[in-house]
């Protein structure tokens, strides 16, 4: 069964003070892994797609990294508006096929 | 980037009513969209699969005669939940298919969302 975990469930962080988030999965003929933030209330927000095992792409202090069993999303220096909701999503990506979704960790940064 | 727009973002109905949730893809045609439910503090649960000019797929425990999806063009896809129950009170997200990748790689969209409360 296709499944994906995400670890840790909340994570609280001083302003400043780097971390990483995993995300393992399991499922058959990955085609791309996403990751996405959503603030409450709000619909999510695409932050990057990783295809293949070594991939890393980078935007502003995040940065996703993949190998065969796991994504990390690193997260340097963090800011306060940095606080979110970071879900991880796998999907083979092939027509009409939905993405499948862990259930989130929760990023709260203090200033 | 593409968007995808939802409407109505928020919707307050009586219990026994209906209510429709659209979902349009502004730049693009999708073929397939997806519609979501979230509980507070929950990851999304997928309800069902639209595709445009054919049947919804739905999952495995969504019942389909109250939730009718509707994919009838390109760009449009609606959600309509009969005979609303305070149970059903949740956020419908909804997502979309572009089969062409941008830049970053990306082809799922997702819409803002919308919070159905039922009364």
């Amino acid at each position: 069964e296709d499944q994906v975990t995400q670890s840790p469930e909340a994570l609280r962080l001083q302003e400043g003070e780097s971390s990483s988030l995993n995300c393992s999965y399991t499922v058959s003929g990955l085609r791309g892994l996403f990751w996405y933030r959503q603030d409450p209330g709000k619909g999510p927000e695409f932050l990057f797609t990783l295809y293949s095992a070594g991939e890393e792409k980078e935007k502003e202090r995040l940065k996703a990294t993949l190998t065969k069993k796991e994504s990390f999303l690193h997260i340097t220096a963090p800011k306060p508006e940095d606080s979110a909701t970071y879900l991880c999503a796998v999907g083979p990506l092939q027509a009409g096929t939905a993405l499948i979704f862990g259930k989130g960790t929760t990023l709260s940064v203090s200033s | 980037g593409a968007v995808v727009s939802q409407h109505p973002s928020r919707v307050i109905c009586k219990s026994g009513t209906s209510v429709k949730i659209e979902c349009r893809s502004l730049d693009f045609q999708a073929t397939t969209m997806f519609w979501y439910r979230q509980f507070p503090k929950q990851s999304l649960m997928l309800m069902a699969t639209s595709n445009e000019g054919s049947k919804a797929t739905y999952e495995q425990g969504v019942e389909k005669d109250k939730f009718l999806i509707n994919h009838a063009s390109l760009t449009l896809s609606t959600l309509t939940v009969t005979s609303a129950h305070p149970e059903d009170s949740s956020f419908y997200i909804c997502s979309a298919r572009d089969i062409q990748a941008d830049s970053s790689g990306n082809t799922i969209y997702f819409g803002e969302g919308s919070w159905l409360t039922v009364v």
